[in-house]
């Protein structure tokens, strides 16, 4: 399957920093990234939609001023963690999607990003 | 609001036993995925089931997508300790398949 990966896999920051994570598609092109954030034993909770040179669209409950999103190439969408608190420390997911005449348009995930805000 | 009901949120199991995993809901999707995720890693896709009543088979692990596109299971054979992991079964909200629906995920344990 195609190769997703994220960096970095860990970051711990303190209170109020800003913390940026990178997702690559790295063996094709996606025009749509999506970002998760997965609590402890539960499952995957979309926070946003990332299309390639528009803007993101985010789901209902999620702060777009919080959670800065760009998607400057093909390969690559960054999710920029901005003024992070506590409550913010979670696992970050993102996933990429084919193009919808590849495989079905699948997605496919990257390994996930462990935010600690101290 | 598409939801995905997904059971058993817990199982726990000794090696050799059958077990099925169920994902419903209220709403049609296009396709529906199962993927199974290791802790402190991504998702990895494990099948997508597309046409109403496919079946798909995986050494040990059979999937079903219900007729009418509302439901699916996965079904495991003879569980091994390798089996351990969390089980997530998502949808496709439309037609292309864009954002996936997740259902709230099953974690399996199984015990030599």
């Amino acid at each position: 399957g195609a190769v997703v990966s994220q960096h970095p896999s860990r970051v711990i920051c303190k209170s109020g920093t800003s913390v940026k994570i990178e997702c690559r598609s790295l063996d094709f092109q996606a025009t749509t990234m999506f970002w998760y954030r997965q609590f402890p034993k539960q499952s995957l909770m979309l926070m946003a939609t990332s299309n390639e040179g528009s803007k993101a669209t985010y789901e209902q409950g999620v702060e777009k001023d919080k959670f800065l999103i760009n998607h400057a190439s093909l390969t690559l969408s960054t999710l920029t963690v901005t003024s992070a608190h506590p409550e913010d420390s979670s696992f970050y997911i993102c996933s990429a999607r084919q193009p919808a005449g590849v495989s079905g348009g699948e997605q496919f995930f990257g390994p996930g990003t462990r935010l600690t805000v101290l | 609001t598409q939801l995905l009901e997904q059971s058993p949120q817990f199982l726990s199991i000794q090696e050799g036993e059958n077990l099925t995993v169920y994902c419903n809901s209220s709403s049609v999707f296009s396709s529906l995925q199962w993927y199974r995720q290791e802790p402190g890693e991504g998702p990895v896709l494990l099948v997508t089931v597309v046409t109403g009543g496919e079946v798909k088979k995986l050494k040990r692990l059979t999937f079903q997508f219900g007729d009418a596109r509302k439901d699916s299971s996965l079904h495991i054979t003879a569980a091994q300790p390798g089996d351990t992991g969390l089980y997530l079964c998502a949808g496709a909200r439309d037609q292309a398949g864009t954002a996936l629906i997740f259902g709230k995920g099953t974690t399996l344990s199984v015990s030599s």
